[in-house]
């Protein structure tokens, strides 16, 4: 069964450094990944998603992830962070190879950004 | 376009007591889940709809929860009778087809106490 893992409950990182969120993922098979942020009070909003293409996946706000077979890792990076990048991520894997269906999350990262 | 909506955003009740969520999905999307995060762990799927009926109900936890999805609109949950451990965030989301992404509703903050 798939599973996912991420490394740090909370980060915490200075206006204008780099943001890593770390995610592993154990899949027996290709699987889609997919990373959503939630900012308070609403709902969860998709940033980006792999779906067997590219492995460098670029999405909203600046963000951006890799792929990477080898490690099973799907790290969200962004170069510099903005104090408005405040929120919870979570990682999750698509239950089902080729398809969305049911997702599977991590725990969340939350993410800290102070000036 | 109208996103996922979730009713209430916040419900207190007590332990025994019942409480009936309802989500409101895009129009037009025929899967609609439902996911419920306990106490800042993960995120964890409850069930699946395809129209009004149950693709996969394996993450329900107990029969004290009903989930229903009359006519393939909106659905609700219902939990009868409530437990403390049922506390937490119910999200919902939906999408068009199982080949796209899912929208997610802001969830409901369910407190047992």
């Amino acid at each position: 069964a798939q599973s996912v893992t991420q490394l740090g409950s909370h980060v915490s990182v200075s206006e204008g450094a780099l943001v890593l969120l770390r995610c592993n993922y154990s899949s027996s098979v290709p699987p889609y990944l997919f990373w959503y942020v939630q900012y308070p009070n609403q709902g969860l909003q998709l940033l980006l998603k792999y779906t067997s293409a590219a492995t460098l996946v670029k999405g909203i706000n600046g963000f951006e992830a890799e792929f990477k077979k080898s490690e099973t890792s799907f790290h969200l990076t962004k170069p510099s962070a903005h104090m408005s990048d405040a929120a919870e991520y979570f990682c999750a894997v698509s239950d089902q190879p080729g398809g969305y269906n049911k997702l599977i999350f991590g725990a969340g990262t939350r993410l800290a950004v102070h000036p | 376009e109208a996103g996922v909506t979730q009713f209430p955003s916040h419900s207190v009740i007590e332990k025994g007591q019942t409480v009936t969520l309802r989500c409101d999905p895009i129009s037009g999307h025929d899967n609609l889940y439902w996911y419920r995060r306990v106490m800042g762990k993960e995120i964890k799927f409850l069930l699946h709809f395809v129209k009004e009926s149950k693709q996969d109900e394996s993450g329900m936890p107990n029969n004290r929860f009903l989930a229903e999805r009359t006519g393939g609109t909106y659905s609700t949950l219902k939990v009868q009778p409530a437990e403390l451990e049922d506390s937490g965030v119910y999200f919902c989301a939906s999408s068009q087809d199982n080949y796209n992404e899912q929208f997610f509703g802001p969830g409901t903050r369910l407190t047992v106490l």
